[in-house]
């Protein structure tokens, strides 16, 4: 049975950098058939999907979000990462990650999401 | 960027009863149209993908249509479990995924 369990800070101060951390289980990283995604939701609000990650490292980005953004993968862990940088209340959120197959597909599995609250 | 728009934001039917939820993309996504199912403190579910096609273990009473852009996700006869938020996501364009803001289904 396929799970991803994410894990993050919780809170964080405007400009710092957030950083969460996807795990995942029954279903190897390094799969040549799978990307891993991270999608957020702000409060009341619809999801945003961040970017995507292949496990030999070729990430896809929102534009919106690609100049702070950085997805990375750590195979051995079996797990991958989301850095956003500079964060500000609009960065407020659940994080969640995601599975989908490569091409035009939609995410399969996903994680149950971490709540991130950007407060000074 | 597509842009998708679900509609109503919000939903009241009563158990039994048939509930039909809208997903309109701002430009052609072809069939390429999941939707997803998320409960309070709990991992979306895929319940639709290719606009119609069930995901593994999805009842029949959840169906899906559409193509283009405009879909529905229709629900024959609403059980207790299936009041949920539901979400559209287009992955037509997958360098750039995106979603619906969401319909709350609630119990009536």
């Amino acid at each position: 049975q396929v799970q991803l369990q994410e894990s993050g800070p919780g809170l964080l101060k405007p400009s710092e950098t957030l950083s969460v951390t996807c795990s995942v289980s029954g279903d190897s990283i390094s799969s040549s058939s799978h990307y891993w995604a991270w999608i957020r939701q702000p409060p009341g609000k619809g999801m945003e999907w961040i970017g995507s990650i292949y496990y030999s490292g070729v990430t896809y980005y929102n534009p919106s979000l690609r100049s702070r953004a950085t997805i990375s993968v750590d195979t051995s862990k079996n797990q991958f990462s989301l850095n956003l940088s500079s964060v500000t209340a609009a960065d407020t959120a659940v994080y969640s990650c995601a599975r989908h197959v490569v091409g035009s597909n939609p995410c399969d599995m996903w994680g149950q999401g971490t709540r991130v609250t950007v407060s000074s | 960027e597509i842009i998708m728009t679900q509609s109503p934001g919000s939903l009241s039917v009563s158990p039994g009863e048939r509930a039909t939820l809208s997903c309109r993309a701002s430009q052609s996504v072809s069939r390429n149209l999941a939707w997803h199912q998320q409960k309070p403190g709990r991992a979306p579910r895929l319940l639709i993908y290719g606009a119609s096609t069930r995901a593994t273990g999805v009842p029949a009473r959840f169906s899906g249509s559409g193509a283009g852009t405009e879909f529905n996700l229709t629900i024959s006869s609403l059980q207790s479990e299936d009041f949920a938020i539901y979400y559209c996501q287009q992955y037509s364009d997958w360098t750039w995924y995106s979603f619906g803001q969401g319909t709350k289904l609630e119990i009536k």
